[in-house]
């Protein structure tokens, strides 16, 4: 069955430093998604991403946040600079069309220290 | 408050019983999804209900939505010990899915 992968599945960064999260979407998928998870907390909606624009961003999307597709394949997150609270789970998403159900992937643990 | 709000937040039960989650949101849905998510780990996808559904049934799990009250349930029947979890509900806006804070079901063998 197709599934969504992420990798790396924990990635330790300090303070200030840029990381690029990686998402591999299931194959015939439309639209994307990132989403993250406090310790302990809800799942938060980060961003929207079809037809190669964002389609909706949140509030905690700011300008060191940022997604990519570079190709066919990888859906990516970047975030510039990253702060202690940060850290988090996150996870990737994709659905087929709209109205259809959204699978996600396992999630990359982000700490920053 | 935020869309997609759970009650209650945690629920203990014995196995075999029936557990049942609700969820209430604040504004107009395309959909309503509801997850199942084991300690630290990655989303499950568990059912998919539209605006334009009432019930829906997948095995143990039936989902209602009532658009009038914004609001949905989930029921699983004969639980089992390995479904201890927790549950989200997540209402789809557009383009932009809201989750709530998630009902931790802990069933008792």
């Amino acid at each position: 069955e197709p599934e969504v992968t992420q990798t790396p599945s924990h990635q330790v960064t300090q303070m200030g430093q840029e990381v690029i999260l990686r998402c591999v979407p299931i194959s015939n998928h439309l639209y994307f998604y990132w989403y993250r998870q406090i310790l302990g907390q809800k799942v938060e909606f980060l961003v929207s991403f079809y037809n190669n624009e964002i389609s909706e961003k949140s509030e905690i999307f700011d300008d060191q946040f940022s997604v990519e597709r570079p190709d066919g394949s990888n859906f990516t997150l970047k975030i510039r600079s990253t702060k202690l609270e940060d850290s988090a789970m996150y996870f990737c998403a994709s659905r087929w069309r709209e109205g259809h159900e959204q699978y996600f992937g396992p999630g990359t643990r982000l700490t920053v220290t | 408050s935020q869309q997609g709000e759970e009650d209650p937040q945690a629920l203990s039960i014995q196995e075999g019983e029936n557990a049942t989650m609700n969820c209430s949101y604040k504004t107009s849905i395309n959909n309503l999804q509801w997850y199942r998510q084991n300690s630290g780990r990655g989303l499950v996808h568990l059912i998919l209900i539209r605006s334009n559904e009432r019930e829906k049934h997948s095995g143990r799990l039936r989902v209602t939505l009532d658009t009038s009250k914004k609001s949905s349930s989930l029921l699983i029947t004969a639980s089992r010990a390995a479904d201890t979890a927790s549950y989200f509900c997540a209402a789809d806006e557009g383009f932009k899915t809201i989750f709530g804070a998630g009902t931790r079901l802990f069933v008792k063998a």
